[in-house]
C-alpha cells in the first residue's frame, strides 16, 4: 500500500525565512502529487499539483514543489515566508490508477514575526 | 462560488447514539468523499462514492458506513457511536476522472460523550 510521510510535525519559522516541507512516498509506479493547505478555521484548499512534465511545479501564493523522482520525493518551498502562511500542510499522492488520495499526517507551519 | 457545505459545524452525541452527517455540494460533481482529520494523523479516507448509489470502502470504514441517494449528498452515519469516534469530519467532492477531491467542506467537529 501506498504510504506518504512528512518528516516534519511543526516548523517554526521567522518572517521572510525560506521554507521547506519534505514529502517522501513509498510508491514505485506513476504517481501524481499534490500540495494542501489549512488555514486556521478554514477548509482544506489545493496549494498545487503535479501530474507530469516540468518536475518544478509552481502553485499559488509563491509556492512551489520539486518533484525527484529518484528521491520518491515531492518537497514544497517558498523562498520567504509571510505570517500570512501559517497554517497545516499536506502532502498526498495518488498511483496512476483510479484509487483514492493518500494522505500524509501533515506539517503544522508556525511563521513569527 | 463553488461550495461544498456540511450540515452542521459542531455536533455533540452520546456512545451508542447512530449519528447522521450530511453533506451536500453544488457542482454536480460525481465523486464525494467522507474523510476523517485528527491531530497528528492527517486525514484518513471512510467512504468514498463515485455514483449514485456507489460506494467504496476507504482506509478506516470499521464503524461507518455512507448513503448516496442523490447525487448531490453524501451522507455519512455512525452506526452506534463510540468515544474513539470524536473527531473532524470532512466532506469533499470532485468531477469524475480523478480521485482526488478538489473541494472540502468546512469540517464538522464531532464530540462522542
Amino acid at each position: 500500500a501506498q504510504s506518504v510521510s512528512q518528516h516534519n510535525h511543526h516548523v517554526i519559522l521567522s518572517e521572510a525565512a525560506s521554507l521547506e516541507l519534505g514529502c517522501n512516498y513509498s510508491y514505485g509506479g506513476t504517481v501524481n502529487l499534490f500540495w494542501y493547505v489549512q488555514y486556521p478555521g478554514q477548509h482544506l484548499q489545493l496549494l498545487l499539483k503535479y501530474f507530469s512534465g516540468d518536475p518544478l511545479v509552481k502553485g499559488i501564493k509563491g509556492f512551489e514543489a520539486e518533484f525527484i523522482k529518484s528521491k520518491f520525493s515531492f518537497n514544497l518551498r517558498k523562498p520567504s515566508v509571510q505570517w500570512s502562511d501559517t497554517a497545516e500542510y499536506f502532502c498526498a499522492v495518488m498511483n496512476s490508477g483510479n484509487t483514492p488520495l493518500v494522505f500524509g499526517k501533515g506539517t503544522r507551519l508556525s511563521v513569527i514575526a | 462560488d463553488v461550495k461544498v457545505t456540511q450540515s452542521s459545524r459542531y455536533l455533540v452525541k452520546r456512545t451508542g447514539e447512530k449519528v447522521f452527517l450530511e453533506c451536500v455540494q453544488d457542482m454536480d460533481h460525481e465523486n464525494m468523499f467522507w474523510y476523517r482529520q485528527d491531530p497528528g494523523l492527517g486525514l484518513r479516507l471512510i467512504y468514498f462514492s463515485y455514483d449514485v448509489k456507489m460506494k467504496e470502502k476507504g482506509d478506516i470504514p470499521e464503524g461507518y458506513s455512507v448513503s448516496r441517494e442523490k447525487k448531490e449528498r453524501f451522507s455519512l452515519i455512525l452506526e452506534s457511536a463510540s468515544t474513539n469516534q470524536t473527531s473532524m469530519y470532512l466532506c469533499a467532492s470532485s468531477r469524475t476522472g480523478g480521485l482526488q477531491p478538489q473541494h472540502f467542506g468546512d469540517g464538522t467537529r464531532l464530540s462522542i460523550l
